[in-house]
């Protein structure tokens, strides 16, 4: 099985500020795909960015970037000029391609944007 | 705009009863998910299913069976709710196990057993 891990259980940031959440897996595999999820206090998870493994581009989304160091197995989400929007739960997330395309996520880091 | 919707946001259940978790998806989406989520320890596969009437054992599905007999539906079944199936629970989905794009989820729902 694919381990995900985010070291992180919280974090907090200051309005306007840049913070990075990190995130490290484990996977003997060559391709696959990893993502970045946010679940506000709503509950809806939604997609923040996504990278393909076999892209060496680091996948950027606004203000929402990734550092993806394949070697390391290391994909950390860089967040820009936080905003108090920003505030949720953030699961980083790895699917391997060909197995039905399961998503093995990790424990989640909780970001609190301070005013 | 793409929907997964869940029956309940919340749901107190008695210890025994039978339980059941609905999920519909209106992007006839092949691939669908239920997965449980706990403080600490995030988002664990109960089951997961690629096609009508077919099902797959996630990481966890002691205590759990699922029902897929329309494609854009999928239900997550307690047979005898336990208190340690206090939990949410999120249902997912996504293309199809040939196409590699993100998963899709509901609200959640939040399940108590007492």
């Amino acid at each position: 099985a694919q381990t995900v891990t985010q070291s992180q259980p919280e974090m907090s940031v200051q309005e306007a500020e840049t913070v990075t959440l990190s995130c490290t897996y484990d996977t003997s595999e060559s391709n696959y795909y990893l993502f970045w999820y946010k679940q506000p206090p709503s509950r809806q998870m939604i997609l923040v960015i996504r990278q393909e493994a076999y892209k060496q581009q680091n996948a950027t989304e606004n203000r929402f970037s990734v550092n993806f160091q394949k070697a390391a197995k290391s994909f950390s989400l860089k967040i820009s000029d936080s905003q108090l929007g920003d505030t949720a739960m953030y699961f980083c997330a790895f699917m391997k391609p060909n197995t039905g395309n399961q998503f093995y996520f990790g424990t989640g880091t909780s970001l609190t944007v301070i005013p | 705009d793409v929907k997964v919707t869940q029956s309940s946001r919340y749901l107190v259940k008695r210890t025994g009863e039978k339980v059941f978790l609905e999920c519909v998806q209106d992007m006839d989406h092949e691939n669908m998910f239920w997965y449980r989520q706990d403080p600490g320890l995030g988002l664990r596969l109960i089951y997961f299913s690629y096609d009508v009437k077919m099902k797959e054992k996630g990481d966890i599905p002691e205590g759990y069976s699922v029902s897929r007999e329309k494609k854009e539906r999928f239900s997550l079944i307690l047979e005898s709710a336990s208190t340690n199936q206090t939990s949410m629970y999120l249902c997912a989905s996504s293309s199809n196990r040939y196409s590699y794009t993100e998963a899709f989820f509901g609200q959640g729902t939040r399940l108590t057993v007492v």
